[in-house]
């Protein structure tokens, strides 16, 4: 089983602040890591995602994220936000087995972005 | 990558009713997915839509309340049966298409609003 935590359920930020959303995962196994966006009104797209190799990835409009294997983390970031960046953000796992086709998600972090 | 296509984005229905979602991919994917987001909260696996066999159910979820169907590689629905206000949500689908290196592609969705 596994289990994703953000720990963070609201981030206010200013405009052309940077800002750091907080993953932690649980699981007996080997995972793929994954960040979506979901705008107000909208359904998912997907971020940017871990699945081997370089532990920093990088994502659409100007996200990143580090994968550390030791803290069971997967933080998203981004140096400089915009107000279109308000959104809510989730973070999601899926085993690299014969069943790492399903997502288990973390409860999302709302990022408002303020002028 | 992949285009996905839900209907009806948006609907009321009235308590003891049943709705039929439709999900399409604009190409052939093996596994087909549905979500359920309920208001303010994550997303939350439903099941797994194979094609040629009965879908496979989450704990929590039956099929005689959630009766779904997968003709072909491209289509699949999700009716949601004897609907309550607690339907109210927004149900998505999702697939993982072949060569997508273990990503997970999802719908626009669909709201529904149960009164």
């Amino acid at each position: 089983a596994q289990s994703v935590t953000q720990l963070d359920s609201q981030v206010p930020v200013f405009e052309e602040a940077p800002v750091e959303l907080r993953c932690n995962y649980s699981s007996s196994v080997s995972v793929y890591l994954f960040w979506y966006v979901q705008y107000p009104n909208q359904g998912l797209q997907l971020l940017l995602k871990y699945l081997s190799g370089s532990t920093l990835v990088k994502g659409i409009n100007g996200f990143e994220a580090e994968f550390n294997k030791s803290q069971t983390s997967f933080h998203l970031r981004k140096p400089s936000v915009h107000i279109s960046d308000t959104a809510e953000y989730f973070c999601a796992v899926s085993d690299r087995g014969a069943a790492g086709n399903k997502l288990t998600f973390g409860g999302g972090t709302r990022v408002l972005v303020k002028p | 990558s992949a285009v996905i296509s839900q209907k009806p984005s948006r609907d009321i229905c009235q308590r003891g009713t049943s709705l039929t979602i439709q999900c399409q991919v604009d190409s052939q994917v093996t596994m087909m997915f549905w979500y359920r987001q309920q208001p303010g909260q994550s997303l939350t696996l439903i099941a797994t839509a194979n094609q040629g066999s009965e879908a496979t159910y989450e704990s929590g979820f039956v099929i005689d309340k959630f009766p779904i169907s997968r003709p072909n590689l491209t289509f699949s629905t999700l009716t949601v049966s004897n609907m309550s206000p607690e339907d109210s949500s927004i149900y998505l689908c999702s697939v993982r298409p072949t060569g997508a290196g273990n990503t997970i592609y999802f719908g626009e969705g669909s709201w529904l609003t149960v009164v």
